[in-house]
């Protein structure tokens, strides 16, 4: 079953700390794994993006790692900030490139980060 | 640049009515564009993909009759809640994906989203 599963569900972090997401996934066949950001009440905002031949990408202070054996990845936030307080979402696309629009994407229900001052 | 819009960001209206939710691309083109629910606490559901031109394509479970999707240009794609009921009440995400985000990074900007409360 293509399934996308996050932890923590939550985390309450100090402000300045660093913390790391984590994202499991069962998605057959992969195509690319997406970390997006979420603010309450607003869209996703994409953060990095890694296809299976890339194990890490950065984003100012947000660093993701992918390891595509294990199928895991791992969102990883420096000196976190008040604004850093969001759900983080990771989203697996799922399906071969000419698919079209038979590629799904695959949503986990996000982690939700406070960042406290 | 990639700027998508949703109008209205927040509605209210009445069990029985109807309500339109517009999406626009402000600043590309986009070929496709997709209608999200989601429920609190709840990630991102697909509700339907809708192409320039044609008609949309939605997924399992999802009414189309009630949920009337028309993406008549390249910038603008609507969604209308039919005879709105209480349960329809969520937060409405559209995203839409230009030219270029085709292939294997599937590139798509998200709208604020739609928050509507059906009473």
């Amino acid at each position: 079953k293509n399934q996308v599963e996050q932890s923590p569900q939550s985390l309450i972090i100090l402000e300045g700390k660093n913390c790391t997401l984590q994202c499991n996934y069962t998605v057959s066949p992969f195509s690319n794994l997406r970390w997006y950001k979420q603010d309450t009440g607003r869209g996703p905002v994409s953060l990095t993006i890694m296809t299976f031949s890339e194990n890490t990408k950065s984003n100012g202070r947000y660093t993701a790692t992918l390891d595509a054996d294990t199928k895991q990845s791992s969102l990883h936030i420096t000196a976190s900030q008040l604004s850093d307080s969001a759900s983080y979402i990771c989203v697996v696309t799922r399906g071969h490139e000419n698919a079209g629009n038979n590629r799904k994407l695959i949503w986990g229900l996000g982690t939700s980060l406070a960042v406290n001052p | 640049g990639a700027v998508v819009s949703q109008h209205p960001s927040r509605v209210i209206c009445k069990s029985g009515t109807s309500v339109k939710i517009e999406c626009r691309s402000l600043d590309f083109q986009a070929t496709t564009m997709f209608w999200y629910r989601q429920f609190p606490k709840q990630s991102l559901m697909l509700m339907a993909t809708s192409n320039e031109g044609s008609k949309a394509t939605y997924e399992q479970g999802v009414e189309k009759d009630k949920f009337l999707i028309n993406h008549a240009s390249l910038t603008l794609s609507t969604l209308t809640v039919t005879s709105a009921h209480p349960e329809d009440s969520s937060f409405y995400i559209c995203s839409a994906r230009p030219h270029w985000g085709r292939g294997n990074t599937d590139t798509q900007y998200f709208g604020p989203g739609t928050r509507l409360t059906v009473l």
